[in-house]
């Protein structure tokens, strides 16, 4: 099956710092990954849509400027987190998908998250 | 706007008994479902999906959902709850194509020995 890792696993930095998060596809090549994030006991909310060589879409109310997104190749996106605060701890988690065609139901893989503190 | 409804944030079933987990969604158009499971500190795992083919989805870890349009739910079960199934339960719901996924908000469930 297709694999998507996620690294770090588990990121503790001081508030002020910015930390990048690496999203691969292993076996397979995505022109689109998600990103979601995941605050303690709650659901996953979608940040962000990455689609390889163009910029990101972003969710309302999510800052495109504090949630860097590169999406540079087909199987390598990364989510920095710029001058990162305490509110900003949480447990993010992209997703890949393999394209199929518009219409066409396209599974989603998921990695198995980073979980970010920051002190 | 595509959203999902589980009812119940937490279900405790004692081992053995039947386990229920109720998600009703709303899409405009024919949807696309998922559950998935998580357990602490870990990604999701896919339990099963509904894509527009048979009603009845058999997943994995003996799980089964079935898709009911007339209720617009799709609740999963499970006929004989495991220690092991303890975990957090997300329904998903997506339209086609390269789209993201709407989460309901986690069903916790609990198995009591």
């Amino acid at each position: 099956g297709a694999v998507v890792s996620q690294h770090p696993s588990w990121v503790i930095c001081k508030s002020g710092t910015s930390v990048k998060i690496e999203c691969r596809s292993l076996d397979f090549q995505a022109t689109t990954m998600f990103w979601y994030r995941q605050f303690p006991k709650q659901s996953l909310m979608l940040m962000a849509t990455s689609n390889e060589g163009s910029k990101a879409t972003y969710e309302q109310g999510v800052e495109k400027d504090k949630f860097l997104i590169n999406h540079a190749s087909l199987t390598l996106s990364t989510l920095t987190v710029t001058s990162a605060h305490p509110e900003d701890s949480s447990f993010y988690i992209c997703s890949a998908t393999i394209p199929t065609g518009q219409g066409i139901y396209n599974e989603q893989f998921f990695g198995p998250g980073t979980r970010l503190t920051v002190l | 706007a595509q959203s999902v409804t589980q009812l119940g944030s937490h279900v405790s079933v004692s081992e053995g008994a039947l386990v229920l987990l109720r998600c009703n969604y709303s899409s405009s158009v024919p949807p696309y479902l998922f559950w998935y499971v998580q357990y602490p500190n870990q990604g999701l795992q896919l339990l099963l999906k509904y894509t527009s083919a048979a009603t009845l989805v058999k997943g994995i870890n003996g799980f089964e959902a079935e898709f009911k349009k007339s209720e617009t739910s799709f609740h999963l079960t499970k006929p004989s709850a495991h220690m092991s199934d303890a975990a957090e339960y997300f329904c998903a719901v997506s339209d086609p194509g390269n789209t993201p996924l709407v989460f309901g908000k986690g069903t916790r469930l609990s198995v009591i020995a």
